[in-house]
């Protein structure tokens, strides 16, 4: 079974400091992949995804991830962060033709402090 | 639409009490799911559906049942709560197996 790390589980930042919050995945094979945020109280919701094509990915909010295969990585980014940003991001990978469900990561919650 | 919902948004067991989380959906999807979320265990998925009629195992199923009678609808039951089901709950549906998943707001579940 494919597994997902997350490598940060808690970041703490400034406003305008730049956010790198990493993710790798265990399966060799084709897979489509996913951060997702958890804003205070809230659901969860997609940020971005990777499908095929341009491995640079460009999410909601300023957000992007990159997709590198031979890393088996697919790490999240934002040049500049902002309070708002603060909450929890989760990575998942979907293998094709493997699980109907994609598994999650443990999540990093991020706190950016004004 | 409304989505993916939710009910009850909070919820109080004695340990040994059962009660069923239900979770709807509007969008016509075919896949469902229920995660789990504890601190610092991230989401773990307990089941998950690919249509009307068909349920399966996730990483976390004991002490949980499913059932699938509808597309829009797919509860939870808790059968014999315990405290270490103590959690937050979340329904999430997707339209195929590939896309992105909706989340519902989550249920948040004390078994004392």
């Amino acid at each position: 079974a494919q597994s997902v790390s997350q490598h940060n589980h808690h970041v703490i930042l400034s406003e305008a400091a730049s956010l790198e919050l990493g993710c790798n995945y265990s399966y060799g094979g084709t897979v489509n992949l996913f951060w997702y945020v958890q804003y205070p109280g809230q659901h969860l919701q997609l940020l971005l995804k990777y499908f095929s094509g341009d491995p640079l990915v460009k999410g909601i909010k300023g957000f992007e991830a990159e997709f590198i295969k031979s890393k088996f990585s697919f790490n999240l980014r934002k040049p500049s962060v902002q309070w708002s940003d603060t909450a929890e991001y989760f990575c998942a990978v979907k293998t094709s033709g493997g699980s109907y469900i994609p598994t999650f990561g443990r999540g990093t919650s991020l706190i950016v402090h004004p | 639409n409304a989505g993916v919902t939710q009910t009850p948004k909070f919820q109080v067991l004695k340990t040994g009490q059962s009660m069923t989380l239900q979770c709807a959906q509007d969008m016509n999807h075919e896949y469902m799911s229920w995660y789990r979320q504890d601190p610092g265990m991230g989401l773990r998925l307990i089941h998950y559906s690919v249509g009307a009629g068909i349920t399966d195992q996730g990483e976390v199923p004991n002490g949980y049942n499913v059932s699938r009678s509808t597309t829009e609808d797919f509860p939870l039951r808790l059968l014999s709560a315990a405290p270490s089901q103590t959690s937050v709950y979340f329904c999430a549906s997707s339209y195929g197996e590939d896309n992105e998943q909706f989340f519902g707001p989550g249920t948040r579940l004390t078994v004392l």
